[in-house]
């Protein structure tokens, strides 16, 4: 069956550092890969979408890259702040728009000052 | 960006209520909503895709009798929990598409926490 693995550890860092999440994925072909960062008793906003022939997509201090071979995305959050700290989802999307988005437990992480 | 708004943000109600959640898409048409539970440190589980002037298309397991959602236009859907129990209670999320032909950017809802009592 499908699968979506993400470390469901919490992410410690110190601020200042490059944080790096890690999405797995098996059994599965997604045309594209989103990103979405959740705070605790909120819904998740849309941080970045990286196609399958992509290797890496920017967007200010983020960086996604999308490895097909590996079934693997990691997001990094350069010079990371407190305010970073959240919880960000994976989430993968089959080919065909309608199809629907899978979504990964997410990963908790927490800068520290 | 586009905007989606989901009212109420917390509710408590007594075992055998109904529970009525709205979504809106302030800033953009809506031809579909979807609807998600989440339970604490667990993946956002999609419910049913609300569709604007036909019926909902529930996920497996899902119970359409338990779980009623309308979607009248092209702004609102609403998820109804009929006589809500406590096993009912979780974190209930809703979302728009931008794009009518993909669901490549969604948008979220702020959430509704529903306590069962």
């Amino acid at each position: 069956s499908q699968k979506i693995e993400q470390n469901s550890e919490a992410l410690n860092i110190q601020e200042g550092k490059t944080a790096t999440l890690t999405c797995n994925y098996t059994n599965y072909s997604p045309a594209y890969l989103q990103w979405y960062r959740q705070d605790p008793g909120r819904g998740p906003v849309f941080l970045l979408l990286i196609r399958e022939n992509e290797k890496e997509k920017r967007k200010e201090r983020l960086k996604v890259t999308f490895d097909t071979t590996l079934k693997q995305s990691l997001f990094h959050i350069t010079a990371s702040q407190p305010a970073d700290s959240a919880t960000y989802l994976c989430a993968l999307g089959p080919p065909g728009g309608y199809q629907k988005v899978t979504f990964g437990i997410g990963t908790k992480l927490q800068v520290i000052p | 960006g586009a905007v989606v708004s989901q009212h109420p943000s917390r509710v408590i109600c007594k075992s055998g209520t109904s529970v009525k959640i709205e979504c809106r898409s302030l800033d953009f048409q809506a031809t579909t909503m979807f609807w998600y539970r989440q339970f604490p440190k667990k993946s956002l589980m999609l419910m049913a895709t609300s569709n604007e002037g036909s019926k909902a298309t529930y996920e497996q397991g899902v119970e359409k009798d338990k779980f009623l959602i309308n979607h009248a236009s092209l702004t609102l859907s609403t998820l109804t929990v009929t006589s809500a129990h406590p096993e009912d209670s979780s974190f209930y999320i809703c979302s728009a598409r931008l794009s009518a032909t993909s669901n490549e950017k969604l948008f979220f809802g702020s959430g509704t926490q529903l306590s069962v009592l």
